[in-house]
């Protein structure tokens, strides 16, 4: 039982357009929302996250929207650059900071210049 | 300041060895968690310690432990390997803080092979 899905497993997008990564969350005790970028031989890195009481939070090119009737967030990159082609990992988290991180499956995105 | 390192990157095993993977956590971060990524399968929860207790436990046989040191220090241990625990391993460090989510910064991981 999934609580944490990426319906899409590969992504690709033009350089300088938008990039749109999607994921979907069963468990309505999630509180929190990350997002984490992984380069192959590397471990993921942090990018961006979400508290479900905003609906969107914005830093530089990446922006997370959360819809929480729909159980739904997503990334957006805004222009997509060549260096952002990597996997990315959606994650939520219950209230407390005690709680383990639940990981979906990732995208993995490809920026083609 | 040094982010996590976990030791070896790479190991190769035979089934029914058992294998102890190290983790070093970032300075002053007192939680470690623990994660397996196969391929298309993500990153799952093995388990996170604490103040050298663990906190969480992930869906994962008995034959993966860990243990955490009083330096924070972490190693998970996985015994009688079977075909399938072939992955990555990777130790993941936070604060924690107690009202509200904590980041957790990753290590490189340590990519396990079992023949």
């Amino acid at each position: 039982d999934q609580q944490v899905k990426q319906n899409s497993p590969s992504l690709s997008v033009q350089e300088g357009r938008i990039s749109i990564l999607n994921c979907d969350y069963t468990n309505s005790m999630f509180d929190y929302f990350l997002w984490y970028k992984k380069y192959p031989a590397e471990g993921p890195t942090f990018l961006i996250s979400i508290s479900s009481i905003k609906d969107k939070n914005e830093d530089g090119r990446f922006t997370v929207f959360l819809n929480k009737s729909a159980k739904h967030l997503s990334l957006h990159i805004v222009p997509s650059q060549p260096g952002d082609s990597a996997v990315y990992f959606c994650a939520a988290s219950g209230v407390s900071g005690n709680t383990p991180l639940v990981f979906g499956k990732g995208t993995r995105l490809s920026v083609i210049a | 300041k040094a982010g996590v390192t976990q030791t070896p990157r790479y190991l190769i095993k035979t089934r029914g060895q058992q294998v102890t993977l190290s983790c070093s956590p970032i300075s002053g971060h007192r939680s470690v968690s623990w994660y397996q990524q196969t391929p298309g399968q993500g990153l799952q929860f093995l388990f996170e310690y604490f103040s050298e207790t663990q906190r969480n436990k992930g869906n994962f046989p008995g034959r993966f432990s860990g243990r955490q040191f009083s330096n924070s220090r972490s190693e998970m241990n996985v015994s009688t390997l079977e075909l399938g625990d072939s992955a990555l391993y990777l130790c993941a460090s936070s604060l924690p803080r107690q009202a509200s989510y904590n980041e957790q910064f990753f290590g490189p991981g340590t990519r396990l092979t079992v023949l």
